[in-house]
């Protein structure tokens, strides 16, 4: 049972480059998230799914999209990435009281 | 609106000392409440949670937690402190209902340093 898994792990963007993060979950959730993480600021949710087919947006959606096209899997994409989005994003997969389950998070630095 | 409020961003605590990490929220109906633990380059990892029944929760690690409505709190404890247990610590929370009942928010972190 690998719970929530993250790829990549690590990546390097050149501004106005693009890129797409997987995340993918075998815990037969519906609801899916993606936050990013930044000192001092804990985690901020960009985009949510509450399932297949469906997403919406959270705190901090600009600059980002995503889909859900497979219940188990959840994209976040950056079509231009900026320096601002310098950050740590983890993705949870999380239970209908709550419950998150967290991947390991992707390190992405934008240059 | 939901939020979360972790007031202090460092504890320090000497191991076997009592510890406390505190939390309050702001939900329009009744919340879910989680406390999160974080080691360095991991991800979040769940400790403990309060859906509903009595106000003290106990969780993972030795660790427990008071939901208190009146005074919106939701303070993470344990009574003998570890070396071990030096994290980040974030409280999370989910509103049942309304608008934002998707929506699972946290707090900003505090991060608890347990010295020898």
């Amino acid at each position: 049972n690998a719970g929530v898994t993250q790829t990549p792990k690590f990546r390097v963007l050149k501004t106005g480059q693009s890129m797409t993060l997987l995340c993918a979950q075998d815990m037969n959730h519906e609801y899916m998230y993606w936050y990013r993480q930044d000192p001092g600021m804990g985690l901020r949710l960009i985009h949510y799914s509450v399932g297949e087919g469906t997403t919406a947006k959270g705190e901090v959606p600009d600059g980002y999209n995503v889909s859900r096209l497979k219940k188990q899997n959840f994209l976040l994409g950056l079509e231009s990435a900026a320096p601002s989005q310098t950050s740590v994003y983890f993705c949870a997969s999380i239970t209908q009281q709550g419950k998150a389950f967290f991947g390991q998070g992707t390190r992405l630095t934008v240059v | 609106a939901q939020s979360v409020a972790q007031p202090e961003d460092q504890v320090n605590v000497a191991e076997g000392n009592p510890l406390t990490v505190k939390c309050t929220y702001s939900v329009s109906g009744n919340p879910y409440l989680f406390w999160y633990v974080q080691y360095p380059n991991r991800g979040l990892q769940f400790l403990l949670k309060y859906i509903t029944g009595d106000n003290l929760v106990k969780g993972s690690y030795g660790f427990e937690a008071e939901f208190n409505k009146s005074q919106t709190s939701f303070h993470l404890k344990k009574p003998s402190a570890l070396v071990s247990d030096s994290a980040l610590y974030f409280c999370a929370v989910r509103d049942r209902g309304g608008a934002g009942a998707n929506n699972l928010f946290f707090g900003t972190g505090t991060r608890l340093t347990v010295i020898p």
